[in-house]
């Protein structure tokens, strides 16, 4: 079975440019997460998404936002990017149909720097 | 507010020298308790999930275990391919926390041929 995919691997952008983040789940699996990573807070919950809707989501401002499509695929979007956007931003999917407490499977991330 | 604590935040050892690693967590109730293992430049990888006290899961050198307030990642008879980040992350109760994973910082692991 293959896993979690994400693209692109590395995205170099300037402040005040937008990104979006593409993430392919394991086949079958309905819930997708997204985390951002950073040596100072490690690894923080950005949303989660289950059948095309956000059930969840952390503490992030309103710059950063997601959606899921029908076949389970998920993107992110980060608005005005500012320099402390600089991370690993990792999608997590799962097969949990309606629980939480399932493991989740990650994808090998996408490194944004912002400049 | 929930948490989780993760020490030592680095660990040296030989090869063959067995240790552990522990997970303090604080959460209002626990829907799991779940092991990573990341290498750098890499997404985490599963090891394991915990739902209740008591509870041991075992994979090859690597052991977990469970109690009411932290959790153990015992590692036996290391080898230097084990070194890497291992991350502990839990699921509170609640619809609230549905897919939420809450990580503590990690602990890096060196193992010296």
């Amino acid at each position: 079975k293959a896993g979690v995919t994400q693209t692109p691997r590395y995205l170099i952008k300037t402040r005040g440019q937008q990104v979006t983040l593409s993430c392919s789940p394991i086949s079958g699996h309905r819930s997708v997460s997204w985390y951002q990573q950073t040596p100072g807070q490690g690894l923080q919950f950005l949303f989660e998404y289950f059948s095309e809707t956000q059930r969840n989501k952390g503490n992030f401002p309103g710059r950063f936002s997601g959606r899921q499509f029908s076949n389970s695929r998920s993107e992110m979007n980060v608005s005005t990017l500012e320099l402390g956007d600089s991370a690993l931003y990792l999608c997590a999917s799962s097969s949990t149909s309606g629980g939480a407490g399932d493991e989740q499977f990650f994808g090998p991330g996408t490194r944004l720097t912002v400049l | 507010e929930d948490q989780v604590t993760q020490s030592p935040e680095a660990l040296r050892l030989q090869e063959g020298e067995s240790s552990s690693l522990n997970c303090s967590y604080t959460v209002s109730g626990l829907r799991g308790l779940f092991w990573y293992r990341q290498d750098p430049g890499k997404g985490p990888e599963f090891l394991f999930t915990l739902y209740s006290a008591g509870e041991e899961k075992e994979k090859e050198r690597l052991k977990a275990t469970l109690t009411k307030k932290e959790s153990f990642l015992h590692i036996t008879a290391p080898k230097p391919e084990d070194s890497a980040t291992y991350l502990c992350a839990v699921i509170p109760n609640g619809s609230g926390n549905t897919g939420k994973l809450i990580f503590g910082q990690g602990t890096t692991l060196q193992v010296k041929p």
